[in-house]
């Protein structure tokens, strides 16, 4: 089954203490991309990747990192994660081309204390 | 610079009524157009997407969407609204040249009443 699969689906955590959300997609995307959901302000995409090792900042990336070794990976990384990053995070993969549709995960909940 | 708005956060209708949820944007050039849906506890769904051709696209559960060039708009509609209707609608635009960038807007919440 075509997917995009997040893990962990729930995370609570405390300030300071680095951590990684998962993604990885079984469709030979080339394109993969994270975002942040939050009430009021829809989806803010916080970083994407067109292809092995070319990632570009998204409109909030302040405070992330990301990295894309192979392909179907894609991993979020918080550093030094601050209360102002709890929030329901998204991946999503499409390929290559401007009219495709994303294929999104089922999300990531953050709670950093 | 590119953006979306969504200009209601919840509309609520009554089952069997029409729905009309509203969507206007501005990009340079070209837009590729798109909504998405989220049911609870879920991540965003493809509904259906306008590229070019017919201003009037049809998609998944129903739904249509007009594109309107002159007044930049890309309302999603349903002529018959079910309950399981009911969820968080996303409208977002890509450019078709430079960004490689989808922009969302900030949801609009449907509830259909029974």
């Amino acid at each position: 089954e075509a997917q995009v699969t997040q893990n962990p689906r729930y995370l609570i955590t405390v300030t300071g203490k680095k951590l990684t959300v998962t993604c990885s997609q079984n469709m030979n995307h080339e394109y993969m991309s994270w975002y942040r959901q939050d009430p009021g302000l829809g989806l803010r995409q916080i970083y994407y990747s067109m292809n092995v090792e070319v990632t570009d900042k998204g409109d909030v990336p302040e405070g992330y990192k990301v990295s894309r070794k192979e392909k179907r990976n894609f991993p979020l990384i918080l550093e030094s994660p601050s209360p102002n990053q709890t929030s329901l995070y998204f991946c999503a993969s499409a390929n290559r081309g401007l009219g495709e549709k994303l294929f999104f995960g089922s999300g990531t909940q953050l709670s950093v204390l | 610079a590119q953006s979306v708005a969504q200009p209601e956060d919840q509309v609520n209708v009554a089952e069997g009524n029409p729905l009309t949820v509203k969507c206007t944007y501005s990009v340079s050039g070209n837009p590729y157009l798109f909504w998405y849906v989220q049911y609870p506890n879920r991540g965003l769904q493809f509904l259906l997407k306008y590229i070019t051709g017919d201003n009037l696209v049809k998609g998944s559960y129903g739904f249509e969407a007009e594109f309107n060039k002159s007044q930049t708009s890309f309302h999603l509609k349903k002529p018959s609204a079910l309950v399981s209707d009911s969820a968080l609608y996303f409208c977002a635009v890509r450019a078709t040249s430079g960004t490689y960038k989808y922009i969302f807007g900030t949801g609009t919440r449907l509830k259909v009443l029974a």
